[in-house]
């Protein structure tokens, strides 16, 4: 079974600030997602990705498959980004996912 | 925009009873999943089906069952709730491999 291990746990920033989340996995998969929950609300996929890197906006996604690593950054924070921010990965691309336990993240004004 | 509907935001039931949680999508696509969110543990898959009347158990199917009689639609099923079932169950849907589509949720208390 794969261990989805995500850093921080909780991050507070200023507005404007550039913002990193981490992401390890122990398992070889085929897609790591990038997911996000704002208070209350659904989960909304940000990324899906198997290789290299994606852009969408501000948010950048990379990955590693060698050594088994993600990273979500955000770039020029804004308030409207506080939301928790969830890895999670597929072994096959067509099964459930493996989640980790999910970044806090408040940007203050 | 993908559309998947949870049949309650919020449900209600009592120790015993069997409670059916509904998912409908609408962009035909073939997988389907349940998972459950709870602080501290986060999100866990329960079941998932990548065809009608297909099913696969996940990390989590002790207490549940499921049922895809239609594409579109896919069912959970508590047989004997517990209170050890209260928690947010999220349903999500897919094509492969695609990003998956999350419902909105349905936030389940057992008394």
């Amino acid at each position: 079974k794969n261990e989805v291990e995500q850093s921080p746990q909780n991050l507070t920033a200023q507005e404007g600030e550039f913002i990193t989340i981490n992401c390890s996995y122990s398992v070889g998969i085929s897609a790591l997602h990038w997911l996000q929950q704002h208070p209350g609300g659904g989960i909304v996929s940000l990324f899906m990705l198997s290789s290299g890197k994606k852009k969408h906006g501000r948010l950048i996604a990379t990955i590693n498959i060698q050594e088994k690593h993600s990273s979500l950054h955000i770039t020029a924070s804004h308030p409207r980004d506080s939301a928790v921010y969830i890895c999670a990965v597929s072994p096959t691309g067509a099964d459930g996912l493996t989640f980790g336990k999910g970044t806090h993240l408040i940007i203050q004004p | 925009d993908v559309k998947v509907t949870q049949s309650s935001r919020y449900l209600v039931k009592r120790t015993g009873e069997k409670v059916f949680l509904e998912c409908v999508q609408d962009m035909d696509h073939e997988n389907m999943f349940w998972y459950r969110q709870d602080p501290g543990l986060g999100l866990r898959l329960i079941y998932f089906s990548y065809d009608v009347k297909m099913k696969e158990k996940g990390d989590i199917p002790e207490g549940y069952s499921v049922s895809r009689e239609k594409k579109e639609r896919f069912s959970l099923i508590l047989e004997s709730a517990s209170t050890n079932q209260t928690s947010m169950y999220l349903c999500a849907s897919s094509f492969w491999p695609s990003e998956q589509y999350f419902g909105p949720g349905t936030r389940l208390t057992v008394t």
